[in-house]
């Protein structure tokens, strides 16, 4: 079946620094391919999303290249800022499956200023 | 506008105790999923409903639990004769079509069997 492998965490880096958590799927058809956010406290919020090979989502400074030879959807992010602490989750849904959202583990980001 | 609610946003039940959990979606969304997330993991499907059909539910771990969507918008998931093993964050999110992808989540319920 489909999966989602996502870098383990915690991921600890210092304001400013560039940031790359890695996630990698397995599918069987073509999926479309989301970053999702939990910050503190708070419910999951989609944060970007691509929905064919070579489409970059991006939003809030992040970015995000669906990369279908190395089925791969790192996620980069140029500067980070302290408030971008959170537990990062990357997933893909296929409509072979109705669209539920099959999702890595979580990578939890800190930032320390 | 409204995002999607849960109730109650937690939950202690004692190990043996039925419990129900209510999701209130986005007004006018046609999908909704619920999702189990244990601690430290990611969610988990459990079940999806196109307005109040529940065209999948092969995530639901067994016969105890059930959900139903009976006028098309609110959900409740339970969960019958709760066992320690049910205790996790239990996540709603709903799509405005049944064709689109992005969804929408609610705050969660964490449950906690004793």
């Amino acid at each position: 079946g489909d999966s989602v492998t996502q870098m383990e965490g915690p991921v600890t880096l210092s304001e400013e620094a560039f940031l790359t958590i890695n996630c990698t799927y397995t599918a069987t058809g073509y999926p479309s391919l989301f970053w999702y956010v939990q910050y503190p406290g708070e419910g999951l919020q989609l944060l970007l999303k691509a929905t064919k090979a070579d489409d970059k989502g991006s939003n809030k400074g992040f970015e995000a290249t669906y990369r279908k030879e190395t089925t791969s959807f790192h996620l980069e992010k140029g500067s980070v800022q302290v408030s971008d602490s959170a537990v990062y989750f990357c997933a893909l849904s296929e409509a072979d499956s109705n669209y539920q959202l099959i999702w890595g583990a979580g990578t939890k980001l800190i930032i320390k200023p | 506008g409204a995002g999607v609610s849960q109730s109650p946003r937690y939950k202690v039940a004692k190990r043996g105790q039925d419990v129900a959990l209510r999701c209130d979606p986005i007004s006018g969304h046609v999908s909704l999923f619920w999702y189990q997330q244990a601690l430290g993991q990611g969610p988990e499907f459990l079940t999806y409903f196109q307005n109040e059909a529940q065209l999948d539910k092969s995530g639901l771990p067994s016969d105890r639990f059930f959900a139903e969507r009976p006028e098309g918008s609110v959900s409740t998931l339970k969960i019958q004769r709760t066992q320690q093993e049910d205790s996790a964050v239990y996540l709603c999110a709903s799509s405005l079509r049944d064709r689109t992808y992005e969804q929408y989540f609610g705050p969660g319920t964490r449950l906690t069997v004793t």
